[in-house]
């Protein structure tokens, strides 16, 4: 069973291109998780997403950032017109459905590093 | 307010060491996780436990649901512990808050 898988691991984008960012999660896992670190700052929450649903997306952005989980095909974290200030690690992780309220752990994929020039 | 809290926010000991990072939380959860952040980046998950204590290996987790506080120890400390130590908190719901880290650093 494979991990998280994230790729690709480093994106070099110059201010105002496109970025984007794929995670597939683990499986059987439907539950994905995007966060944010910052150079030399702790995770952030970024945003929740079930298969074809955003669940929580209060850590996005307002402009700029979008997410999405197909029903087929890895989650993608899509970040237009990218500035410097969106170089930083985004981790995706992924869990199993919960039943009856239960949490799972979380398992990460190994980031993708962005560096916008 | 959702807050997680760590300390220390660096650690240096002697290979053999017994270590303890502490965590401490605002408000009720719904779980608490130790991560664990190795120098290249990755990120892997040691423990989740919303009561009492988890042990695996060298590695112990314990949490104080009243004193809404956790800690997490590592017996017999090795220079291959040495990371970024990372508490995080379900706070009702799946998204994690994170603490700013432990750098942990352990001399041969």
């Amino acid at each position: 069973n494979a991990g998280v898988m994230q790729n690709p691991r480093h994106l070099v984008r110059r201010r105002g291109q496109e970025a984007r960012l794929r995670c597939s999660p683990m499986k059987g896992h439907s539950h994905v998780y995007w966060y944010r670190q910052l150079p030399e700052e702790g995770l952030k929450f970024m945003v929740y997403l079930q298969k074809e649903n955003i669940i929580d997306e209060s850590g996005m952005p307002k402009e700029r950032f979008s997410a999405e989980f197909p029903k087929e095909g890895p989650s993608i974290l899509r970040i237009q017109q990218v500035v410097r200030g969106d170089s930083a690690a985004y981790f995706c992780a992924s869990s199993p459905p919960g039943v009856g309220g239960l949490l799972y752990e979380q398992y990460f994929g190994p980031g993708t590093r962005l560096t916008v020039t | 307010k959702n807050e997680v809290e760590q300390s220390p926010q660096n650690l240096t000991a002697q290979e053999g060491e017994f270590i303890t990072i502490n965590c401490s939380y605002s408000v009720g959860i719904s779980a608490l996780h130790w991560l664990q952040q190795h120098p290249g980046g990755g990120i892997v998950s040691l423990f989740m436990l919303s009561s009492g204590k988890k042990k695996h290996g060298r590695l112990i987790a314990t949490i104080n649901i009243q004193e809404k506080h956790s800690s997490l120890h590592i017996t017999a400390s090795h220079p291959r512990d040495s990371a970024v130590y990372i508490c995080a908190a379900s706070f009702g719901n799946e998204k994690l808050t994170f603490g700013t880290g432990t750098r942990l650093t352990i001399i041969p």
